[in-house]
């Protein structure tokens, strides 16, 4: 399995609900990542974690909030988000050291209204 | 800030022809460069990578340069193919910091049949 997997593909929520975002690997990476990308922009590093440990909040609003419950999954769960919140949402995940690449996710495309 | 840049936002293309997409970037202490492939709906794909003490690194119709002394990075792509069409982005990581990819803006490679 070389490949990283992220659910829902698509997601719509209103400001008040709570939603939750989910990543999956199984080649064995012990780094995990949450980026955010607005149309035509580059992805934004929001969250990184390493051996499943919280490394790096790049001061995201605490209305987003990452788990790493296992060393294959990556949460990102999501409540009272605003409309400028809508985005794709990419995971990604590499091998620890230096020079690895890091593989993405196809994303999850939320809007919220 | 320091941060990495694309020179051309947009490129266009006839089936055939070699393809060229700059890159500059600021940060010296960068170790570590990639190029990706975003097409539309999906998330990146990595094409290529190069480290800081090498010039030159060649793949499958795809070579990449760089030039530290001018901070530079080029994607060369031969016979460039329909298939090809997606939006370029150039990254680079920085050795201590748990992998954090920095993008640059993104190059939108159109490829006319």
């Amino acid at each position: 399995d070389t490949e990283v997997t992220q659910t829902p593909k698509h997601l719509v929520m209103g400001m008040t609900n709570k939603k939750s975002l989910k990543c999956e690997q199984h080649m064995g990476h012990r780094a995990m990542y949450w980026y955010k990308q607005k149309a035509k922009k580059p992805p934004e590093l929001m969250f990184v974690y390493s051996y499943e440990k919280l490394s790096i909040n790049e001061s995201v609003p605490s209305r987003f909030s990452p788990e790493c419950p296992n060393s294959s999954l990556l949460n990102l769960h999501l409540h009272a988000l605003q409309p400028e919140d809508s985005a794709l949402y990419l995971c990604a995940s590499r091998l620890a050291g230096t020079y690895n690449e890091q593989f993405f996710g196809p994303g999850t495309r939320l809007t919220v209204l | 800030g320091e941060s990495v840049g694309l020179h051309l936002p947009t490129l266009s293309v006839q089936e055939g022809d070699n393809s060229i997409i700059n890159c500059a970037y600021s940060n010296s202490a960068s170790d570590y460069f990639i190029w990706y492939k975003q097409e539309s709906g999906k998330g990146p794909q990595f094409i290529i990578d190069i480290r800081s003490n090498m010039d030159k690194r060649q793949g499958q119709r795809v070579t990449v340069l760089l030039n530290k002394t001018v901070k530079h990075l080029s994607l060369q792509i031969a016979a460039t193919q329909p298939g090809d069409s997606a939006v370029y982005f150039c990254a680079e990581i920085i050795g201590t910091s748990y992998g954090k990819l920095t993008f640059g803006q993104g190059t939108i490679l159109t490829v006319h049949p």
